[in-house]
């Protein structure tokens, strides 16, 4: 147990909807990362929180969104869902060290 | 920029063999980290190993192994004695303290018995 939390594990929606993945960070963890994961672009980087602050973005769509909330957790919104958005989504939360630890991520499917 | 490419796209081998996954590396960084993920069919991903650029030490930690070279821009990973449930997909990355993770595309393992 990497001590990441994400919910839900599972999302199924339809095509032009909008939903909301949370990542609860390990306990002390002031950075937290949402990477994508999809079969033809393999694992991306989308978005960087430090203490609630953006701190780097990477290959994040303008339809989504994502912020880090006063007690860490994280949150990450899609909307206008399209197909292509079908993916695993991490969170990941690093401390003092250089090493980040993942989530179990949320599975979503657009139909 | 930096950059991941583990060439290998699948490995199939037979339990009790032995085999070495690929990890070469591009960076302008003096200073960064480089780390190996696992990716079971569960799909979470399993953090095995960090290496920073100024350790060059191979590491060994039971039937894992890892050989760092800066000389050739590479980490690989050496599995030794495959078992089954080493099936999984494996991830090289790459990344500066704090910041984003670059990663390779992944290499298939398939240990059959």
């Amino acid at each position: 147990d990497s001590g990441v939390t994400q919910t839900p594990k599972h999302l199924i929606t339809a095509t032009g909807q909008r939903v909301t993945l949370r990542c609860s960070p390990r306990s002390g963890d002031l950075s937290v990362y949402w990477y994508q994961q999809s079969l033809d672009q393999g694992l991306q980087f989308l978005i960087q929180y430090y203490n609630g602050e953006e701190r780097a973005k990477g290959n994040i769509l303008e339809r989504f969104s994502a912020q880090q909330f006063p007690d860490l957790h994280s949150e990450l919104n899609l909307s206008s869902l399209e197909l292509g958005d079908s993916a695993l989504y991490f969170c990941a939360s690093s401390g003092s060290g250089p090493q980040a630890f993942f989530g179990q991520g949320t599975r979503l499917t657009v139909v | 920029a930096q950059k991941v490419t583990q060439a290998q796209t699948e490995i199939s081998v037979v339990e009790k063999e032995d085999v070495t996954l690929d990890c070469v590396y591009e960076t302008r960084d003096t200073t960064y980290y480089l780390f190996w993920y696992k990716q079971p069919p569960s799909g979470e991903l399993v953090f095995l190993i960090r290496r920073n650029s100024f350790d060059e030490q191979n590491e060994i930690s039971g039937r894992y192994s890892w050989n760092f070279q800066k000389s050739t821009s590479s980490f690989n990973f050496t599995i030794t004695a495959s078992q089954v449930v080493d099936s999984a997909v494996y991830f090289c990355a790459l990344s500066q303290y704090g910041n984003k993770l670059v990663f390779g595309a992944g290499t298939i393992l398939r240990v059959k018995s």
